[in-house]
């Protein structure tokens, strides 16, 4: 019953740092997406993954990079860490036909000092 | 382009209360229409969902009826309990896409 998993589930950087989220899932979906979620403002696309080996910018995608590594797994970078990053980022995936719901993961929630 | 917009929060009722969240849209052509639920410290469930114009979408006692005319999608709940605190989100998918935009969330309270 595992769906959507992230880690890690917390982590504080300093500014300047790098760090990559992972994302898995055993659905066999072939879409799968990143959000962010901050106070007032829901979520906000930042990538997304129609299919393995296909990434496309979303709504916020300056300062982050995504990879595609397989079907399963789609993992967000962020190669030099500001405090605007500061958020709880999700991981979700879908089976990329249109009506169908997205699938989310639990949330990393991530701190830039 | 397509948005959503959700009433503000934080809706604060007894237990038992009835329940109504509204939900407006923008969009072009025919979105499908859902609703999350997040409770405190957990990822984004589907509540439910709506795909073509008058369907009701209905799980766990909440209720949501997709309206062309008025570009409207609210949740409703006739008696609702303590468990149902959480963040519900309103959101659309555009027209032959599994994309999803959603509204601000609106925090639910709920006080025995």
């Amino acid at each position: 019953n595992a769906g959507v998993t992230q880690t890690p589930k917390f982590q504080v950087l300093k500014t300047g740092q790098s760090m990559t989220l992972q994302c898995a899932q055993d659905m066999n979906h072939n879409s799968m997406y990143w959000y962010r979620q901050d106070p007032g403002m829901g979520l906000r696309l930042i990538y997304y993954s129609a299919s393995e080996g296909t990434t496309d910018k979303g709504e916020v995608p300056n300062g982050y990079n995504v990879s595609r590594l397989n079907k399963r797994e789609f993992s967000l970078r962020l190669e030099s860490a500001a405090p605007s990053q500061t958020s709880v980022y999700f991981c979700a995936s879908s089976d990329g036909q249109v009506f169908q719901p997205q699938h989310f993961g639990d949330g990393t929630r991530l701190s830039i000092l | 382009g397509d948005s959503v917009t959700q009433m503000e929060g934080p809706v604060t009722l007894s237990e038992e209360a009835f329940l109504t969240i509204n939900c407006t849209y923008t969009a072009t052509g025919y979105p499908s229409l859902f609703w999350y639920v997040q409770y405190p410290g957990e990822g984004l469930q589907l509540l439910l969902k709506a795909t073509k114009a008058d369907d009701k979408g209905s799980n766990k006692g909440f209720e949501a009826t997709y309206r062309k005319e008025t570009t409207s999608f609210h949740l409703e709940k006739g008696s609702v309990q303590v468990s149902d605190s959480a963040v519900y989100f309103c959101a659309l998918s555009p027209y032959n896409t599994d994309k999803l935009i959603f509204g601000t969330g609106t925090r639910l309270q709920v006080f025995p």
